[in-house]
């Protein structure tokens, strides 16, 4: 299986700073990674899908880039709605696997 | 609009067999490309993938659980169906379904709200 891992774990910022995750895989996954946002006691919505396409609907404020192995989500200035839980998700090969998550707390 | 709703017992005992139901507004479960997951959250934790069918009635199932899962589709009732036996606490979870109408490279893009199932005697 491949692992993804993610960091930070957890990371504490204000509005309208620049916040950047990074996810590495465990082996090439070419460009086939997804980013979601989830909110507590909601589902997950998805941001990002093949490493830098912008789901339809989600703001520009959002962006992915990477391939192979390392990636990383970029939020260009951070919004009061955007403080949440992210995750990475390869699909790139089955079985699909998560990375383990990245709070972004208020600082 | 197109909407899922997970259906299925709030309280399992250990060792029985979970049975949870995604049931499809606004989307038929016959279309090609499809890509159904279920996807389970233990409280306070990560998300952890399960199992998947895709429009061809692929499926895949997460390693460490495949002996226990089983996926289909329930095209007369425009269902997808999960099973899970032999249920442990360790189970205890939220239980998504998720669809993107399109091959899983492109990840899920609809969301159940999740349906809460605690393993305990």
């Amino acid at each position: 299986d491949i692992q993804m891992t993610q960091s930070p774990s957890s990371v504490s910022a204000s509005v309208g700073d620049r916040v950047t995750i990074t996810c590495r895989a465990s082996q090439g996954i070419s460009n086939w990674l997804a980013w979601y946002q989830q909110k507590p006691g909601r589902a997950p919505n998805v941001l990002i899908y093949a490493a830098s396409s912008l789901q339809s609907g989600v703001p520009s404020r959002f962006s992915g880039s990477g391939s192979g192995t390392d990636f990383t989500l970029t939020i260009s200035s951070l919004q009061p709605e955007d403080f949440a839980t992210y995750y990475c998700q390869q699909t790139n090969s089955f079985p699909l696997t998560f990375g383990g998550g990245t709070r972004v707390e208020i600082k | 609009q197109v909407t899922l709703r997970e259906s299925g017992p709030a309280l399992v005992k250990p060792t029985q067999t979970l049975t949870l139901t995604c049931t499809f507004s606004g989307y038929s479960v016959r279309n090609s490309p499809l890509c159904v997951t279920w996807i389970r959250q233990p409280p306070g934790k990560a998300l952890d993938w399960l199992a998947v069918i895709d429009g061809d009635d692929n499926k895949y199932y997460n390693t460490s659980l495949k002996t226990r899962l089983t996926i289909s589709k329930d095209t007369s009732e425009n269902q997808v169906v999960l099973t899970m036996t032999n249920m442990d606490p360790v189970d205890t979870a939220t239980y998504y379904c998720a669809l993107r109408g399109n091959h899983c490279y492109y990840g899920v893009d609809v969301w159940g709200q999740g349906t809460t199932v605690t393993v305990s005697s």
